[in-house]
């Protein structure tokens, strides 16, 4: 296992409401990532972390926004949750990226669903 | 479990028999590759990797061939065995920030 937990495992919200999602790792990586994973679709990128109160924005950033105050936590926030943010919820981390290597290490997801 | 992929390729095989997955990449600039599995109601697990430098490297049962010139990926698994059962997806990687891009996988069925 790489270290990497995420809670809650399951979550049932309804429109509207503000849903967090945390992920916790125990590796000391620098990098951290939060995707989502749709059936029809690869896992796509919603924001990434490269460090403490650095962080970017990916592929499908809108209606998230994140947060990392130390290494290990990186957290996900839906403000407003709607229903087209129901999918599973997948942390990743890297130790590196540079040279284009980029080996990324799974959290278990979260399945979220909005009402 | 979580549910991956409604509408993904399949193969299926006999356990015991070799697979082939494959996988098309999109960018020529990438120069990282990697394979994941994933289960039913578990995260990707990473698998084995290849950079650009290489055309094949290989792992315990898990062979990576990388055609560059026709940005094609292939992962072959030696002996299926019923615990392969699973998807399979290819990510690739390049560019500033080295971020990795999905493809959207093929699930892997074995049979007794």
């Amino acid at each position: 296992d790489a270290g990497i937990t995420q809670s809650p495992r399951h979550k049932v919200t309804e429109t509207g409401t503000p849903v967090t999602l945390r992920c916790h790792q125990t590796e000391n990586h620098r990098y951290m990532y939060w995707y989502r994973q749709d059936p029809g679709h690869g896992l796509r990128l919603i924001h990434y972390s490269y460090g403490v109160k650095d962080t970017d924005k990916g592929e499908v950033s809108d209606g998230y926004s994140v947060s990392r105050s130390k290494t290990e936590d990186f957290l996900l926030t839906l403000e407003s949750a709607t229903s087209s943010q129901t999918s599973v919820y997948f942390c990743a981390i890297s130790l590196e990226t540079s040279g284009g290597y980029n080996e990324q290490f799974f959290g278990p997801g979260t399945r979220l669903t909005v009402l | 479990g979580e549910s991956v992929g409604l509408h993904l390729p399949t193969l299926s095989v006999q356990e015991g028999d070799n697979s082939i997955i494959n996988c098309a990449y999109s960018n020529s600039a990438s120069d990282y590759f990697i394979w994941y599995k994933q289960e039913s109601g578990k995260g990707p697990q990473f698998i084995i990797d290849i950079r650009s430098n290489m055309d094949k490297r290989q792992g315990q049962r898990v062979t990576v061939l990388l055609n560059k010139t026709v940005k094609h990926l292939s992962l072959q698994i030696a002996a299926t065995q019923p615990g392969d059962s699973a998807v399979y997806f290819c990510a690739e990687s390049g560019g500033s920030q080295g971020n990795l891009i999905f493809g959207k996988g093929t699930k892997l069925s074995v049979k007794p």
